[in-house]
């Protein structure tokens, strides 16, 4: 099925260890986009890219890195995880001409 | 900076009733796209429904219909005979409608948490 794929859905990490969230399209979508979620937060922009090589900071980028190699893989990495990224992760996807944007199905991150 | 304002936390509305979900937003842009997504148990976001700014006429999906207001920045949602799969968190959110890099975000509001009562 086209769509957004993200992995893995939970994960529990130790403060300090690090981590990467995958996440896949099929839909040869340029724009990418990482978003952490947070109770009585809505969703915040953590980094976005807008085709393979091209990425930049969102509102709350402190902490996490992205790289784009591909058009359809945008992984988000955690370096040295702390208490304050536990989260729920949403990666999301479109393209230019495209108001719609397509939602991985999340990934809930608890770091102890 | 455009920002969305989602001023209910909660509401609640009875099986089969009416209920408006509030969202202000403020932009100094002319152009631009507005949604309503609903998050349920589950995670997963479910677009409800879009409203382009340069469009007079109100969006409208089956139960869901939103009210724009584009002078007062306000954007609510109408849920008709609501039922019990309604019950969710609901995003407004914001896109500007120019191309390009940093203008393909959304910006969202915290969430409107909606009970269905049976």
């Amino acid at each position: 099925n086209a769509g957004v794929t993200q992995t893995p859905k939970f994960q529990v990490l130790k403060t300090g260890q690090s981590m990467t969230l995958q996440c896949a399209q099929d839909m040869n979508h340029e724009y990418m986009s990482w978003y952490r979620q947070d109770p009585g937060m809505g969703l915040r922009l953590i980094h976005y890219s807008v085709g393979a090589g091209i990425t930049d900071q969102g509102e709350v980028p402190n902490g996490y890195n992205v790289s784009r190699s591909t058009t359809e893989d945008f992984p988000l990495r955690l370096l040295s995880a702390a208490p304050s990224q536990t989260s729920v992760y949403f990666c999301a996807s479109t393209e230019a001409g495209e108001t719609g944007y397509t939602f991985g199905s999340g990934t809930r991150l608890t770091v102890v | 900076a455009q920002t969305v304002t989602q001023s209910q936390p909660e509401m609640s509305v009875q099986e089969a009733e009416t209920v408006t979900l509030s969202c202000t937003y403020d932009t100094s842009e002319s152009d631009y796209y507005l949604f309503w997504y609903k998050q349920p148990p589950s995670r997963q976001m479910i677009l409800v429904i879009r409203q382009e700014a340069y469009k007079q006429q109100n969006a409208t999906e089956n139960r869901f219909s939103v009210n724009f207001q584009k002078a007062a920045k306000s954007f609510s949602l109408k849920i008709s005979d609501s039922q019990l799969g309604d019950a969710a968190m609901y995003f407004c959110a914001y896109r500007s409608a120019m191309g390009g890099g940093s203008n393909y975000k959304l910006t969202f509001g915290k969430g409107t948490l909606l009970t269905v009562n049976p």
